[in-house]
């Protein structure tokens, strides 16, 4: 299971791009970068998966170096509605751990006016 | 599809009783994941299913809970007997088959239980 490290928690004001980034440092080669959004109250939900290079859809862009030892999930213009937790998850498309579905610690994400 | 369904949104139960959740996947999908959720420990897997059979429970954090998935359209986590600690919000995932086109894995709404 590859290791990921993001900040426990990020504030933004309205209308910011925000960038959160993921180290993992020992991704596989096999290994693809999965962001779950979670908000209060809620389950996660799927927001971007990606290998390489960018990934945009219309909710967010990830952002993967050449290395792909980090990744960044780029929120352009917040508003107080992306307050959430986002988490970083390292495997392959289905799951990060034989099938399973692991999540870390998150990065909680404050939105302020 | 109307996404995954757990049953009930709420429960409060006195301590000792036993206390079941309830989980309707979407249909097609071939995972069923229940998690735990809390302020002090996140998000915790503590059983998986493929296929309806349990391939890893070493999440379940005793005894006293048990999980089933009798069939592809339901699954079960009964805590017996409940005790205050067990108070969190549980909430069960399904996922397509690995290999699928499809990759994302759908979380119902959760069930939030107070045990008292």
């Amino acid at each position: 299971l590859a290791k990921t490290t993001q900040p426990i928690s990020m504030d933004s004001y309205e209308g910011q791009e925000v960038n959160i980034t993921c180290s993992h440092n020992n991704i596989a080669t096999n290994d693809y970068i999965t962001w779950y959004q979670q908000f209060p109250s809620q389950g996660p939900r799927f927001i971007i998966q990606g290998y390489k290079t960018k990934v945009t859809n219309e909710v967010a862009s990830l952002f993967i170096p050449a290395d792909r030892k980090s990744s960044t999930l780029s929120l352009p213009r917040v508003s107080l509605s992306d307050t959430a937790v986002y988490y970083c998850l390292v495997g392959d498309k289905w799951g990060n751990q034989g099938g399973k579905l692991i999540f870390g610690q998150g990065t909680e994400l404050s939105v302020k006016p | 599809d109307a996404g995954v369904i757990q049953s009930p949104r709420h429960e409060v139960t006195e301590m000792g009783q036993e206390v079941t959740l309830r989980c309707k996947p979407i249909s097609g999908h071939n995972s069923l994941f229940w998690y735990r959720q809390t302020m002090m420990r996140g998000l915790e897997l503590l059983i998986y299913f493929n296929n309806n059979v349990p391939i890893d429970d070493s999440g379940m954090p005793e005894d006293r809970f048990s999980a089933k998935m009798p069939n592809a359209s339901f699954s079960t986590l009964k805590i017996q007997p409940s005790e205050p600690r067990d108070s969190a919000v549980y909430f069960c995932a399904s996922s397509p088959q690995r290999g699928s086109r499809y990759t994302e894995a759908f979380f119902g709404q959760g069930t939030r239980l107070t045990v008292v």
